[in-house]
């Protein structure tokens, strides 16, 4: 299975700013996933990010909010932009692998918090 | 109809019991199955991977799936304290596809 280092593990930030998360993965991937885990609720995926060509979002995910970039193919950033306190959640960065590359593997999360 | 429904607990079990954790799911594209672990302040682990309909054991853990019922299940055998985790259920129609995952259920084994 794929290591996957993922920073900030945490972050307590002011409304209005953004935060850019990092992941980083031990092998190449072709496709990169970012979640978000609010309390009580499913994994919700934000956006799908493949190298070399633009994140495919979710429905109620937009670029403005959500940009992502992808610029290897070990290496993604999720940035939360103009925060709310309604962002304050963990985000996960996640790749696919196994023998039928249908297994997700995710990092630590980030904890956000916005005051 | 949510996709992916999963019993919401929490759930509290003396240690040494028999925990049955349940999924059930409306979508009939799906064919891989997942049951990851997730402690507190970590990501989710991956636990248990099934192909279709049937049976899989790894040690204390069993997972079941059902498909002309949509219902699948994970059987934690001799409950252990180290076991109390959020779990949660995952499942995807084919590689490379979008997994969808139900809310999760925090265990707790007491000693």
């Amino acid at each position: 299975s794929a290591v996957i280092s993922q920073k900030p593990s945490r972050d307590i930030c002011q409304r209005g700013t953004s935060l850019t998360i990092q992941c980083q993965v031990d092998s190449q991937v072709t496709m990169m996933f970012w979640y978000r885990q609010q309390p009580g609720q499913s994994l919700t995926l934000i956006a799908t990010a493949n190298q070399g060509s633009e994140a495919t979002y979710e429905s109620g995910f937009v670029i403005d909010k959500f940009p992502i970039s992808r610029p290897n193919l070990t290496f993604s950033t999720l940035t939360v932009s103009n925060m709310s306190p309604e962002d304050s959640s963990i985000y996960l960065c996640s790749v696919e692998g196994g023998d039928m590359n249908t297994e997700a593997f995710f990092g630590q999360g980030t904890r956000l918090t916005v005051v | 109809q949510k996709e992916v429904e999963q019993d919401p607990g929490p759930l509290s079990v003396p240690e040494g019991a028999i925990v049955s954790l349940n999924c059930t799911y409306s979508n009939s594209a799906f064919q891989y199955f997942m049951w990851y672990r997730q402690y507190s302040r970590k990501g989710p682990e991956l636990l248990m991977y099934t192909y279709s309909s049937g049976n899989k054991e790894d040690g204390r853990f069993t997972a079941q799936v059902d498909k002309s019922s949509k219902y699948i299940s994970l059987f934690i055998r001799d409950s252990q304290p180290s076991d109390s985790a959020t779990y949660l259920c995952a499942m995807g129609p084919g590689a490379n596809s979008k997994l969808t995952f139900g809310k999760g259920i925090t265990l707790s084994v007491r000693p």
